[in-house]
């Protein structure tokens, strides 16, 4: 079993909806947990965090998490073309010194 | 200022061939990864140093052999270079291990072997 999953997508959204991704993880201790965001042919960049159940907003992006059910997702709202990005989920696994990345959903937004 | 840059950004070379890349940060932090991004996008960790100290040693082959001179240098030798490593190469710092969720990465150094 993957550590951390996520759907691969392609997601495809118009302009102003609403993109929802989901990530999965495998290891019950794990505490903390962040959304990466990856343009085409550029590097990761780190766009939020959470470490406690409940849902964190930032702007026009939502992380939720629930330990319970090991899942973690990013909602963003008024999806916009420049939101056009692969976004990985990661993971900081107990008792590791790494970080897990998920293998990232592909989303498009189209105009 | 340029917080995690690498060099080269491009390396193309034929198979059998040694290379090696460098990674430099200057936002003080203690801890270094290296990463391998392959043509499925998924990214893998490679090593990890903090305070010049290897913390992580994933399984790769014995081929890789980081070097950390300084904790603000990072370097990664490649020998005898195969077909299989054409890849994404991503160096990245965090403040320290505790904190390796909030990473800060290089532009990347796309290595073909042909």
């Amino acid at each position: 079993q993957k550590e951390v999953e996520q759907n691969s997508g392609p997601l495809s959204v118009p302009e102003g909806a609403i993109a929802s991704l989901n990530c999965t993880y495998s290891d019950r201790g794990s505490q903390s947990f962040f959304w990466y965001r990856q343009y085409s042919g550029k590097s990761p960049e780190l766009i939020m965090s959470i470490y406690s159940n409940g849902d964190k907003e930032d702007g026009r992006f939502t992380a939720q998490l629930n330990k319970a059910s090991q899942y973690v997702s990013l909602l963003i709202r008024d999806s916009q073309p420049s939101d056009s990005a692969t976004y990985l989920c990661a993971v900081t696994p107990p008792n590791d010194y790494k970080l897990s990345f998920g293998a990232g959903t592909t989303v498009t937004v189209r105009a | 200022d340029t917080a995690v840059s690498q060099t080269p950004k491009y390396l193309v070379t034929q198979m059998g061939n040694d290379k090696s890349i460098k990674c430099e940060q200057n936002l003080g932090h203690d801890t270094m990864y290296w990463y391998k991004q392959d043509s499925k996008k998924f990214l893998k960790i490679m090593f990890s140093y903090n305070n010049k100290e290897l913390i992580i040693n994933e399984t790769v082959p014995n081929r890789f052999s980081p070097k950390s001179p300084d904790k603000a240098h990072l370097n990664l030798h490649i020998n005898s270079l195969e077909l299989g490593d054409s890849a994404v190469y991503f160096c990245a710092s965090s403040q320290a291990h505790y904190e390796r969720g909030e990473q800060f990465f290089g532009p990347g150094t796309r290595l073909t072997v042909l």
